[in-house]
């Protein structure tokens, strides 16, 4: 099966820099998926990863180690509006399905 | 561009008693996957349809159906409701042809209460 684990809770600062970590344990698989979720809305996709190495969006940064089975996003600059869930996703090799972990949520304080 | 949509956004029913939620795509997806969301946790596969066929199916009771149609629009039917099955109900679509590298993309969701 597919454990993922996330921290349940973070708080930063605005204009600051947070990273939130995710582990996970599967024999294999086909990519992890950041999302983020406010409260009471839908998860919309952040960010991607299949390689080892980082993919930069703009503020947003997602790193992968897969012989580590770790996984990272970053997010710089951080606004009000950053705070909000973040999901992090495996896609499990020969799966269309999508396996969730319990998601962080995120506190941006003045 | 229409994104995912969902109907009810909300509603509240009785335990035994049955519930269809439906899901219309985004336009040009041609895949449909139902996810349950309950509170402070992130959201557990319940199935997927594709050409009008469940394609994958996730550790969930047999209570829980579904449908898709030729328009790529699909149903949820969860029957015999229990408390348990309060939660948000996300419905996600996606391209086929993107394969395991094409994101989801996902509607506002319904939330049912079971009382």
């Amino acid at each position: 099966g597919q454990n993922i684990d996330q921290p349940t809770e973070m708080t930063a600062t605005e204009g600051a820099i947070v990273q939130i970590n995710c582990t996970y344990q599967t024999s294999g698989f086909n990519g992890l998926f950041w999302y983020q979720q406010h409260a009471g809305e839908a998860p919309t996709f952040l960010s991607y990863n299949v390689l080892d190495g980082l993919e930069e969006k703009g503020r947003f940064s997602s790193f992968l180690s897969r012989s580590k089975g770790y996984s990272y996003l970053l997010l710089k600059e951080l606004q009000m509006k950053d705070s909000a869930s973040y999901l992090c996703a495996v896609r499990p090799r020969g799966n269309n399905d999508m396996r969730f972990g319990a998601g962080t949520r995120l506190t941006v304080k003045p | 561009d229409a994104g995912v949509t969902q109907s009810p956004t909300h509603l509240i029913k009785t335990r035994g008693q049955q519930v269809t939620l439906r899901c219309s795509p985004k336009s040009g997806h041609d895949t449909v996957s139902w996810y349950q969301q309950a509170l402070g946790q992130g959201p557990q596969f319940i199935f997927q349809y594709y050409e009008e066929e469940e394609r994958q199916r996730g550790n969930f009771p047999d209570r829980f159906s579904g449908h898709q149609f030729p328009n790529y629009s699909s149903e949820l039917n969860v029957n015999a409701l229990l408390l348990g099955d309060s939660a948000l109900y996300l419905c996600a679509s996606s391209l086929a042809s993107r394969g395991f590298t094409g994101e989801l993309f996902f509607g506002e969701g319904s939330r049912l209460t079971v009382l």
